[in-house]
Order: C-alpha cells, then sequence, then structure tokens
C-alpha cells in the first residue's frame, strides 16, 4: 500500500520561499512508471497542477508557476521536494504530493495547508 | 494550456437519482481523460481514467464516457456517499489541467 507523506513548514512569509517535502513508502520513486506530482488548491477552490517529475529527471511545470518552481528527487530518501520562490498571499494553498502515470493520479498525500503572511 | 469546462458547476439531487456532469476539453483529448471525486478536507480520489475504465474499488454506479472533446460522468444512483465535488483532468498534454469541479449537494 503506498503512502505518501507531506512536510514542511506551514507559514511562509512574502517573497521567501516554500519548500515542502512528501516522503513515500511502500513503494519505490524509482520506479520507471510513475511521476511525482505537487498538486494545489487554494481554501475555497479547484485544483491546479503545479508539476511533475520522472525518475529519469524528466520534469514539466504549470507554465504560470514556471519561473517559480521547482522539484527534485531524493532517492537515497525515497522522498521528493517542492520549491516555490518569491511566494505571495496568493499561493495560500493546500499542497498535496501524488504518484502519477501517463494517465492519472492514482494515489494522493492527505494535503498540508501552507499559509503565506506576515 | 487545454481549458477543461464543467458543468454544471454544481446541482442538487436526492439519493437515488441519476447524475450527470459534463467536461468540456478546449481542443480534442482523445480520451486521456479521468474523474475524481472529493470530500471536504480529503484529498482527491480517482474514480474513472481514459474516460471510461473504473479504478479498482470504484462502485458501478459510476461510469464514465466521452471522447474528443466532450465526456460525461454518470452515477447511476446516487448514494449517501456521493455527496462531494466532482473534478474531470486531461493527461493529453504534458500540462496536465483540471475542470474547475462540480459540487454535488443534497436536495
Amino acid at each position: 500500500q503506498l503512502h505518501l507523506q507531506e512536510s514542511g513548514s506551514g507559514l511562509v512569509k512574502p517573497s521567501q520561499t516554500l519548500s515542502l517535502t512528501c516522503v513515500v513508502s511502500g513503494g519505490s520513486i524509482s520506479a520507471s512508471v510513475y511521476s511525482w506530482n505537487w498538486i494545489r488548491q487554494p481554501p475555497g477552490k479547484g485544483l491546479e497542477w503545479i508539476g511533475y517529475m520522472y525518475h529519469s529527471g524528466s520534469s514539466y511545470y504549470n507554465p504560470s508557476l514556471k519561473s517559480r518552481v521547482s522539484i527534485s528527487l531524493d532517492r537515497s530518501k525515497n522522498q521528493f521536494s517542492l520549491n516555490l520562490t518569491s511566494v505571495t498571499a496568493a499561493d495560500t494553498a493546500v499542497y498535496f504530493c501524488a504518484r502519477g502515470s501517463s494517465i492519472a493520479v492514482d494515489s494522493w498525500g492527505q494535503g498540508t495547508l501552507v499559509t503565506v503572511s506576515s | 494550456d487545454i481549458q477543461l469546462t464543467q458543468s454544471p458547476s454544481s446541482l442538487s439531487a436526492s439519493v437515488g437519482d441519476r447524475v450527470t456532469i459534463t467536461c468540456r476539453a478546449s481542443q480534442s483529448i482523445s480520451t486521456y481523460l479521468n474523474w475524481y471525486q472529493q470530500k471536504p478536507g480529503k484529498a482527491p480520489n480517482l474514480l474513472i481514467y481514459v474516460a471510461s475504465t473504473l479504478q479498482s474499488g470504484v462502485p458501478s454506479r459510476f461510469s464514465g464516457s466521452g471522447s474528443g472533446t466532450d465526456f460525461t460522468l454518470t452515477i447511476s444512483s446516487l448514494q449517501p456517499e456521493d455527496f462531494a465535488t466532482y473534478y474531470c483532468q486531461q493527461s493529453y498534454s504534458m500540462s496536465r489541467t483540471f475542470g474547475q469541479g462540480t459540487k454535488v449537494e443534497i436536495k
């Protein structure tokens, strides 16, 4: 049973960098068929894809966030991370990590709320 | 980016009702369309992938259809646990996108 768990700061100041980590258990992030995704949801709003990365290192980012986002994999710790720079209040959201394939996202973390505020 | 437009944005229905939600893509996406259910405070859950394939463990009252630009999610007989928000999502493009969601509420 795959389990994903987000961790990181729940409060980030404007203009600073949001950093989150997703620890994966019950499966390997080195599996070739899967992508490792970050998706967010502002309070009371819909889902927004941030980006994803394959074990090969290939990555794809939401064009609207591309200049501020990076995703990385740490195979030794079986985890992956999100960095989002120059945050504003508009980046306040629940952030989900998730496993995907070329078809769909089939496993999600529980989500973690990140608030951008001074 | 491929835009996905769901309709309606919300609906009220009773237990036992047949419910249909539609998702329209801004360009043809073949059958690369998935449906998710999200309950308050929870992560989304995959219901249907590639337009019509039921994810393992999902009740058979859920079904999906469509191809190209027009897709449908149908709940044949709404159950109390089905009151939630439903999202479509395309995997045709490397730049993945979601629809805006359809909230199914109790009448």
